[in-house]
């Protein structure tokens, strides 16, 4: 079966780094996301990356994978506090239905 | 070009009672999912429609149900509201359902079962 897990809470000063981590099950993943969804709003795509990739890069966006321990995550350079939000986690797996499983989400918080 | 929309953004409705919940996708999405956050479950999948056809469908009981007009837009219904159906209902759209299309979603309709 497909499971996302993520650690629920993160709290970090501003200017440095977060690092938001996910684990998955599915070994058939080939998509893996990361969504944003501030206070009020729906999700928000910020980045993916293929199965077959190691790592991607987006500005202060960096998601690595590993894709032998299925662990997944996104680092957030200069951390600012409009970075506060719920950080969501998602799967895609092959041969299935194409619709993500989502982790449960990481609120990150930044303060001063 | 207009993102999802959803309405109503919030709902407030008493045990026992059926709600309605609309959500508009972007012009040419022809693919709408509809989800169930909540504080405890995270964002469960509820189902997906294609023109106009249930795609798949998550496991939730038959009180849930939804639609797809042929202007792609999508309602979703809930029966015999329970106080556990208190959740964020999100839609999202897009442009067909195959492997690698971008969700956008809508900012949610907040349902309160009181």
């Amino acid at each position: 079966g497909e499971d996302v897990e993520q650690s629920l809470f993160l709290s970090v000063r501003e200017g440095d780094s977060s690092v938001i981590n996910c684990t998955y099950t599915d070994s058939s993943s080939t998509y893996l996301y990361w969504y944003k969804q501030e206070p009020g709003a729906g999700l928000q795509l910020l980045t993916y990356i293929f199965s077959n990739m190691d790592m991607k890069q987006d500005q202060r966006l960096t998601v690595l994978l590993n894709k032998k321990d299925k662990h997944l995550s996104l680092r957030i350079a200069d951390t600012q506090t409009g970075d506060s939000a719920i950080y969501f986690c998602a799967e895609l797996a092959s041969g299935g239905s194409y619709i993500p499983t989502f982790g449960r989400g990481t609120s990150l918080i930044v303060h001063p | 070009k207009a993102g999802v929309t959803q309405t109503p953004r919030y709902l407030i409705k008493t045990r026992g009672q059926q709600v309605t919940l609309s959500c508009s996708p972007i012009s040419g999405h022809r693919s709408v999912s509809w989800y169930q956050q909540t504080p405890g479950q995270g964002l469960q999948f509820l189902f997906e429609y294609f023109s106009e056809t249930q795609r798949n469908k998550g496991n939730f009981p038959g009180r849930f149900s939804g639609r797809q007009f042929s202007n792609s837009r999508s309602e979703m219904n809930v029966s015999t509201l329970e106080l556990g159906d208190s959740a964020l209902y999100l839609c999202a759209s897009r442009t067909d359902p195959s492997m690698n299309t971008e969700a956008f979603f809508g900012q949610g309709t907040r349902l309160t079962v009181v």
